[in-house]
């Protein structure tokens, strides 16, 4: 199936552990960020978002963190599944969106069992 | 996926040969959008489109046409295949009233 390829940041984890993938975004002007995952031969699927009057969204087991002074962000996974292992994709975008999602380059989470 | 569907699914060619892409949505979403994925560079954009026959330039535009006669169609067209064109194409959609954007399954073209 469609997938993203080898040259990518890989993170490995072990089940049942928490997950901090990390990234570095590059518009000072964005205001509205979303973590997608992508598993493979599948296309991105939206995870969680926050806007730039927020530094912490939490959802189901899991956590973005905005640090807006260094222009990066964070996703935690809490208890790492199996499951979690895709690629995930940090985006960013100026609200109210007309202009079109910037991509990072994205990080492979490894889950192992 | 939010009612998209890309056709092919699959696709080899040759060299020099004109390709295109479709890109079906189901969600009247006004916003339409390409991107090609590559190992080392993410996602890219190549083309998107805001309205029926409003389209613009992404960042990696160079040998691809766009067009959308139709608010739920958008063709993505190499006009003439080069090797450097092989890559994953991912067509994306979002609404107005959303922010994020919603993918569809991804095109797998190779051109020998």
């Amino acid at each position: 199936g469609e997938s993203v390829g080898l040259h990518l940041p890989t993170l490995s984890v072990q089940e049942g552990d928490n997950s901090i993938i990390n990234c570095a975004y590059s518009n000072s002007a964005s205001d509205y960020f979303i973590w997608y995952k992508q598993e493979s031969g599948k296309g991105p699927q939206f995870i969680i978002d926050i806007r730039s009057n927020m530094d912490k969204r939490q959802g189901q087991r899991v956590t973005v963190l905005l640090n807006k002074t260094v222009k990066h962000l964070s996703l935690q996974i809490a208890a790492t599944q199996p499951g979690d292992s895709a690629v995930y994709f940090c985006a960013e975008n100026i609200l109210p969106g007309n202009t079109p999602l910037v991509f990072g380059k994205g990080t492979r989470l490894s889950v192992i069992a | 996926d939010a009612g998209i569907t890309q056709s092919p699914r699959h696709k080899v060619t040759e060299t020099g040969t004109p390709v295109t892409l479709r890109c079906h949505q189901t969600e009247n979403h006004r916003y339409m959008y390409w991107y090609r994925q590559d190992p080392g560079h993410g996602l890219r954009l190549i083309h998107y489109s805001y309205g029926v026959k409003d389209t613009d330039k992404g960042e990696v535009s160079d040998g691809y046409s766009v067009s959308r006669s139709k608010t739920e169609d958008f063709l993505l067209t190499l006009e003439s295949a080069t090797s450097s064109q092989t890559s994953v194409y991912f067509c994306a959609t979002k609404g107005v009233l959303n922010t994020e954007a919603f993918f569809g399954q991804g095109t797998r073209l190779t051109v020998v």
